[in-house]
């Protein structure tokens, strides 16, 4: 099932540094692209998504740049904090969502 | 959006016995599907829980080992079946539903086989 790609694994960034995770998708069908974060012992939880026909999508300290020819897109945290750290997941579908794929996941530690 | 209730949270079972997750939402729903997630790993689509149909399984799950229902718009059942140390996961149900047209999870049911 693994059509996302994510990278890194994880990632370490200090307070108010930017956090960049990247993922890549295969099939061209796909029109949605979210974001998840996820804590401990928490069910993921939708942060931001973004659809193809825009570059770029930013929610106050997170923003999806999205690389439709490359078939890349990217979440970038400004000004990291300490509650941000926690798991991210990238995922793509089509707008049906019955075929939404996850992509690894990155664990995001944000030191004080 | 749709708040999701799954019942277990967790549960600690014996090799070869079934259990099943419940989920309940507070709302009607379009969409129910149940993921699985593996230690430290990602989620993976078990299967669509159609409304008073049989499940729609991915490839590598089948209906006799994960028997699926769901009876209304806003209750579902996934059953784990003959379980082993394999079947440890957290299971997560979703939704999406007519307002929001978003995907959300519950809060999942963790699930040890010993």
């Amino acid at each position: 099932q693994q059509q996302v790609k994510q990278s890194p694994q994880s990632l370490i960034v200090q307070k108010g540094g930017i956090s960049i995770i990247n993922c890549a998708y295969e099939n061209t069908a796909f029109d949605y692209f979210p974001w998840y974060q996820q804590f401990p012992g928490k069910g993921p939880a939708l942060l931001i998504a973004i659809r193809p026909d825009v570059s770029e999508k930013k929610e106050g300290r997170f923003t999806i740049s999205f690389n439709k020819s490359a078939k890349q897109f990217s979440l970038h945290i400004m000004d990291s904090q300490p509650g941000d750290s926690a798991t991210y997941f990238c995922a793509a579908s089509k707008s049906t969502y019955n075929d939404m794929r996850f992509g690894a996941g990155t664990r995001l530690t944000v030191k004080p | 959006s749709a708040v999701i209730s799954q019942k277990p949270s967790r549960d600690i079972c014996q090799r070869g016995t079934s259990l099943t997750i419940q989920c309940q939402v507070d709302s009607q729903v379009t969409m129910m599907f149940w993921y699985r997630q593996q230690p430290g790993q990602s989620l993976t689509l078990i299967a669509t829980a159609n409304q008073g149909s049989e499940a729609t399984y991915e490839s590598g799950f089948v209906i006799d080992k994960f028997p699926i229902s769901r009876p209304n718009l806003t209750f579902s059942t996934l059953t784990v079946s003959n379980m082993s140390p394999e079947d440890s996961s957290i299971y997560l149900c979703s939704v999406t539903d007519f307002v929001a047209n978003v995907l959300t999870f519950g809060a999942g049911s963790r699930l040890t086989v010993l």
